[in-house]
């Protein structure tokens, strides 16, 4: 059974890099889409980007300037870099898979809140 | 990009009741819309893609309808764990978007 699992600090100070790791257990990377969103409560659910197998990339235009998504297949992990965080980055973000297909999220990670404070 | 609205923000039911939770796109997403129940503490689930097909493991119970703009999450008979959060999200264009959501709460 596909399982993916965050980790990373649960405080950044503003300005600075917030970088999230997903580490995929039970199945490949390779194919379909490994995502990152994240959920607040001023703003809901909001797509960051994905890290295609083959390292390709798509990010929220809103994100753009200050993601990174990236992959390692050989340690079964993707991650997400985050610039110059403000407090509006707060948030609980999750790690998730779609279908290369019909990009529904059909596998997420439990999430890991991320506090940005100085 | 594409703005999903749901409606209503919240739905009280009594248990056993049926719920009727709505989703509208501000353009057609033709069939790329899916919906997904979240418990608090917990990750957003799957429950429907394609519009009307159940994901794995989700009760008949939950259906789904509509095409184009408007769509329609139908609980047939709620049980104590259906009382969530619920989300629509297209998947028609880039960037993926959600609704703000519905709490389905106990009357």
């Amino acid at each position: 059974q596909l399982q993916l699992q965050e980790s990373g600090p649960g405080v950044v100070k503003p300005s600075e890099t917030l970088t999230l790791t997903c580490t995929v257990s039970g199945g490949s990377i390779s194919l379909e889409y490994w995502n990152w969103i994240r959920q607040s409560p001023g703003k809901g659910l909001e797509w960051i980007g994905y890290v295609y197998y083959s390292g390709s990339t798509n990010y929220n235009p809103s994100l753009k300037s200050r993601v990174t998504i990236s992959r390692d297949r050989s340690k079964n992990q993707f991650s997400l870099r985050l610039t110059s965080v403000t407090a509006a980055d707060t948030a609980v973000y999750y790690c998730a898979r779609s279908i290369v297909s019909a990009p529904r999220l059909d596998h997420w990670g439990q999430g890991i809140v991320v506090t940005v404070s100085s | 990009e594409i703005l999903m609205t749901q409606s209503p923000a919240t739905l009280p039911v009594s248990p056993g009741e049926r719920a009727t939770l709505s989703c509208s796109a501000s353009q057609s997403v033709s069939s790329n819309l899916a919906w997904y129940q979240q418990n608090p503490g917990q990750a957003p689930r799957l429950l429907i893609y394609g519009v009307s097909t159940r994901a794995t493991g989700i009760p008949d119970r939950f259906s789904g309808t509509g095409s184009g703009t408007e769509f329609t999450l139908t609980i047939s008979s709620l049980q104590s764990e259906d009382f969530a959060l619920y989300y629509c999200q297209q998947y028609s264009q880039w960037p993926l978007t959600f609704g703000g959501g519905t709490k389905v709460e106990i009357k």
